[in-house]
């Protein structure tokens, strides 16, 4: 039992291209999240997903997409990187069973330098 | 306002001493509340669920003050290894708001 996982573990991007991180759990939880998290700012929520095939805006959307094809995976996207989007990224699921109150579980983290 | 707000820090204690953290939270409709550790450059994880009665995990106590919307959490007999980030968390819909985080140091 993995957990959650996350792929890549560090990249480095140049300016205006595009990548997709992987997140999957192998915990048979229906939601699923992305954060990011930058000095001073903590954790910051990206899109979350409540089932496959759903998603929902976080806090911090903008330049980014999302897709839940799978129940055991969510695919974050950057099209177009920028420096802002500078930040160490992190995976979490949780069961659901609370409607999204409940314990988060994380993944280690993907590292993202833009330059 | 931040939903959840936390002094960042940093505590600096010598091994076993007693030490608490506080945390507000601005939503009076949030239902649970945790508390996460985070090491450097690691993830969150769970050190513990809130509860309104209180509730004790070893060296770990956490209270809930709903009427002033507060939450505490005390470490006693502070270890070295207890030197981490603690993440204050109130839920939201659908989702969990973090603080930014309280950082710990322990020393010899």
């Amino acid at each position: 039992n993995a957990g959650v996982t996350q792929t890549p573990k560090f990249r480095v991007l140049k300016t205006g291209q595009s990548m997709t991180l992987l997140c999957a759990q192998d915990m048979n939880h229906e939601y699923m999240y992305w954060y990011r998290q930058d000095p001073g700012m903590g954790l910051r929520l990206i899109h979350y997903s409540v089932g496959e095939g759903t998603t929902a805006k976080g806090e911090v959307p903008d330049g980014y997409n999302v897709s839940r094809l799978k129940k055991q995976n969510f695919l974050l996207g950057l099209e177009s990187a920028a420096p802002s989007q500078t930040s160490v990224y992190f995976c979490a699921s949780s069961n659901g069973l609370a409607g999204g109150q409940e314990t988060q579980y994380f993944g280690p983290g993907t590292r993202l330098l833009v330059l | 306002r931040k939903e959840v707000e936390q002094d960042p820090g940093p505590f600096n204690v010598p091994e076993g001493a007693t030490v608490a953290f506080n945390c507000t939270y601005s939503n009076s409709a949030s239902q649970s509340f945790f508390w996460y550790r985070q090491d450097c450059r690691k993830e969150p994880k769970l050190l513990m669920s809130v509860y309104s009665s209180g509730n004790e995990d070893g060296r770990f106590t956490a209270q809930l003050n709903r009427a002033s919307q507060y939450i505490s959490l005390l470490i006693r007999d502070s270890k070295l290894s207890d030197s981490a980030t603690y993440l204050c968390v109130a839920t939201g819909y659908s989702t969990l708001t973090f603080g930014k985080g309280t950082m710990l140091l322990v020393s010899p």
